[in-house]
């Protein structure tokens, strides 16, 4: 079984919809993050969280919101959502290992906001 | 927000032939990391390195921390057609989160 798993994988959605993506883990880590990834830009981070009681704005969080339920899940809100909104998303985790934040990521969700 | 610039930005290239990209910055970076990723899929950690001037190898990849700190390169030998992806490299300067570059896409012909 995979260590991230991400649901939905797929999801395409109208203007003004609430949407929620999800992200479980199984490697018991405490950080966990969510990024957005458009052609040409790499990976955003939009998100993230250190423990449960922790959460903390990446770089373009206006329009999103999250939720730390338990130390394995970290899901990723999109209260009203926008078609410029349309993007890969994935959820990542890490643990020290060494002096390297390594970052665990998830398969991905796809989304299209029409 | 800030972003490290990548080069370049797509490659098609034939098997058998070595690979060349870069990453750089405008601010230093402690660590540098390189990452792959497949179609429909995230992201993959290939190298991780700790300090300027560091070269390091897994497999037919080579990894160098530039000596200003500013700057990462990532070859690959003797390409082959599994290799087809993208390829991120990511700078971190402190325990907190990771700043990735724009991508390079490679393509490899049989």
């Amino acid at each position: 079984d995979a260590d991230v798993t991400q649901t939905p994988r797929n999801r395409i959605t109208k203007t003004g919809k609430r949407i929620m993506l999800e992200c479980s883990q199984t490697k018991g880590h405490d950080r966990m993050y969510w990024y957005r990834q458009d052609p040409g830009l790499g990976l955003r981070l939009i998100y993230y969280s250190f423990d449960v009681k922790d959460i903390n704005k990446g770089e373009i969080s206006d329009g999103y919101s999250v939720s730390r339920q338990a130390q394995a899940k970290f899901s990723l809100s999109l209260e009203s959502a926008i078609p410029n909104q349309t993007a890969l998303y994935f959820c990542a985790t890490s643990g020290t290992s060494g002096i390297v934040d390594t970052q665990y990521f998830g398969p991905g969700t796809r989304l299209t906001v029409l | 927000g800030q972003q490290l610039n990548q080069s370049p930005q797509s490659m098609f290239i034939q098997e058998g032939e070595d690979v060349s990209m870069n990453c750089t910055s405008s601010s230093i970076f402690n660590t540098w990391l390189w990452y792959k990723q497949d179609p429909g899929e995230g992201p993959v950690l290939l190298i991780a390195l700790y300090k300027a001037g560091e070269l390091t190898s897994n497999g037919r990849l080579t990894a160098q921390f530039g000596i200003t700190r500013k700057d990462s390169f990532l070859n690959i030998s003797a390409s082959i057609p599994s290799d087809v992806g993208i390829y991120f490299c990511a700078g971190q300067r402190s325990i907190d989160k990771l700043i990735f570059g724009t991508g390079t896409r490679l393509q490899v012909f049989p």
